[in-house]
């Protein structure tokens, strides 16, 4: 079965500092990849896909995410973080065009004025 | 252009009642699913729909009945809740079931099983 990992389940980081959310997944065979994010009260939303081609996958808000199929993972990335990107930040893939989206059990990003 | 809109926001049941918990999406999407999310575990599929008359269980069904009768409406059945039902219920849509699709989440339920 599918699985996803999330390293790391709390992560504060200065106001303009870089940031790196770690996402592992299990599997043997191609996976299309996803970061969705939640805001404080609210349902998720997609940041970012990564489904085929170049490794590197930019997304909304200034994120962006590398696919390392060796290693799999698909860490996501942001060279400076704003108060705003303070929210709960989830991993998720997808065996198949036709599979269920699997979640990981997400990471909460805090950033501190 | 409402979206994915879930009633209630918040509901309190005592061990051994029902309720339904309401879904409706306005995009004319054929896919729709029901999560519940918990501390530490991230979001866990209970049921979808891949168009209205067909359903089919996720990771985590036994407790909840869902039917799709109209492409608008997904509702979620608690037949007798219980304490570990206890959760935020997402319900989200989607085009279809396609990954060049993104899922579109409603805005929770807050469920409290006492």
């Amino acid at each position: 079965a599918q699985s996803v990992t999330q390293l790391d389940s709390q992560v504060p980081v200065f106001e303009e500092a870089p940031v790196e959310l770690r996402c592992n997944y299990s599997s043997s065979v191609s996976v299309y990849l996803f970061w969705y994010v939640q805001y404080p009260n609210q349902g998720l939303q997609l940041l970012l896909k990564y489904l085929s081609g170049s490794t590197l996958v930019k997304g909304i808000n200034g994120f962006e995410a590398e696919f390392n199929k060796s290693q799999t993972s698909f860490h996501l990335r942001k060279p400076s973080v704003h108060i705003s990107d303070t929210a709960e930040y989830f991993c998720a893939v997808m065996k198949t065009s036709y599979d269920k989206v699997i979640f990981g059990p997400g990471t909460s990003l805090s950033v501190i004025p | 252009n409402a979206g994915v809109t879930q009633t209630p926001k918040f509901q309190v049941l005592k061990t051994g009642q029902s309720m339904t918990l309401q879904c409706a999406q306005d995009m004319n999407h054929e896919y729709m699913s029901w999560y519940r999310q918990d501390p530490g575990m991230g979001l866990r599929l209970i049921h979808y729909s891949v168009g209205a008359g067909i359903t089919d269980q996720g990771e985590v069904p036994n407790g909840y009945n869902v039917s799709r009768s109209t492409t608008e409406d997904f509702p979620l059945r608690l037949l007798s809740a219980a304490p570990s039902q206890t959760s935020v219920y997402f319900c989200a849509s989607s085009y279809d079931r396609n990954i060049n699709e993104k899922l579109f989440f409603g805005s929770g339920t807050q469920l409290s099983v006492l």
